[in-house]
This record gives structure tokens, sequence and C-alpha cells, in this order.
């Protein structure tokens, strides 16, 4: 079946630890994107890659850090200089926008939820 | 600058009856593509339904409908039959062809009551 996977969905950080979220696809898509979920705000974008080893800031990139080395994987590092790192993550991926695109529709994970003791 | 706008946080009604949920966006952009999604406690998220900004014609899926006022920039979700299963956070999103994201509300909880 194809589709999105994350890895671990509870993640408990203690103060001062980088922690690194799994995110693989095997949906052939090119872009994948990493959302940051609270209560109120809706989905804010920390990262996005469009193509393998190349990757954008989002929004909220502070104190964050992704890498992509497969197409397949997109890891996001929540490191010790992110100042309020609880909250719910989820990942995404899409094939490039264009007018032939897929209906351009994101699809999603089953999430992370992140909480620092 | 890129918004999308959900003026309801939370929004309520009857098993059976129909609901609609607002969203508007800002966007200098022609060619462009809206959706719904939905969030149910399980927190996956699941396309509802989408919208080309290029097509006049409004979107259905099932029991849901889309009104898609370009002019206006307003892009409101219908929900006929209300069931059980549709309690959860929608939100509405934008992305416009040449960019490389997704633009989202910040949702309204619809709660559906018995």
């Amino acid at each position: 079946d194809g589709g999105i996977t994350q890895s671990p969905k509870y993640l408990f950080r203690k103060e001062g630890q980088n922690v690194t979220l799994s995110c693989e696809q095997n949906l052939n898509h090119d872009a994948m994107y990493w959302y940051r979920q609270d209560p109120g705000q809706g989905l804010r974008l920390i990262y996005y890659s469009q193509i393998v080893n190349d990757f954008q800031k989002g929004d909220i990139a502070e104190g964050y850090s992704v890498s992509r080395e497969k197409k397949e994987s997109f890891p996001l590092t929540v490191t010790s200089a992110q100042k309020n790192p609880t909250a719910f993550y989820l990942c995404a991926s899409s094939t490039l926008p264009g007018r032939h695109s897929s209906y351009n529709e994101q699809f999603f994970g089953p999430g992370t939820r992140l909480t620092v003791l | 600058a890129q918004t999308v706008t959900q003026s309801q946080p939370e929004m309520s009604v009857q098993e059976a009856e129909t609901v609609t949920l607002s969203c508007t966006y800002d966007t200098s952009e022609s060619d462009y593509y809206l959706f719904w999604y939905k969030q149910p406690p399980s927190r996956q998220m699941i396309l509802v339904i989408r919208q080309e900004a290029y097509k006049q014609q409004n979107a259905t899926e099932n029991r849901f409908s889309v009104n898609f006022q370009k002019a206006a920039k307003s892009f409101s979700l219908k929900i006929s039959d209300s069931q059980l299963g549709d309690a959860a956070m929608y939100f509405c999103a934008y992305m416009y062809l040449t960019g490389n994201q997704f633009y989202f509300g910040t949702g309204t909880s619809l709660t559906v009551i018995p």
C-alpha cells in the first residue's frame, strides 16, 4: 500500500536534547513537507523539499533542521535551540505543483506527538 | 501575502442537517487550487474536496460541496445530511500553481449532535 509513515507516534524529550522525527513515503513524490500543529494555530510550515539534497525554510524553521538524502525520506530534527517544541508534527508529500500534477493534493502521515519533559 | 482565514473556530450541527463552514483567502495570484481537509480525533489529515480556481463549476463529492466565489475570494464547505462521523476539525487550504507551499487556515471544529 502506498502512503506516508511517521515514527514514533509519541516522543518524549528532556530539556537540552536533540530528537529526530522520521518521515518516509513510497508514493514516489518529489515534494515533502514538515508542519507543526498547535491548538488554535492550524498548520505552520517548518521546512519543505522539492528535490533530493535541497530544502527550504518555512515560516517557523528556527530550532529545527532537516535532511533529504533520499527521495523517500525527510527526517526532522528538533534541536535544543527550539524554545517550545511540545506540539504535534505532521509530515506531508505531494507531486510538484503543476497543471497536470495529481490534483496538487498533499498527502499526510499520521503525525508524531512530541512532549518535552 | 497569501493568507487563509476561517472565522468560525467552532460550529455544531444536528445529525442529518446541513452545515456550512466559511473560508476566505487573500491572494494576487490568478491560478490556484483550494482544498478542504478533515482532521478527525485520530488526527489523520484527510482530503475532503478540492477546487481549481480556473473552473467556474463548484466541486462536489457526495454529501460535500463548495461555494466558490472567486471575486469575493470565498470558499465555503457545505456538508449535507450530517453524520456523526463528520465530527472533526476542518481546515481550508490554498496553493498557487507557481508556488511551492500550502497555506492553511486555523481550522473549524465541527460537532455533530445526535
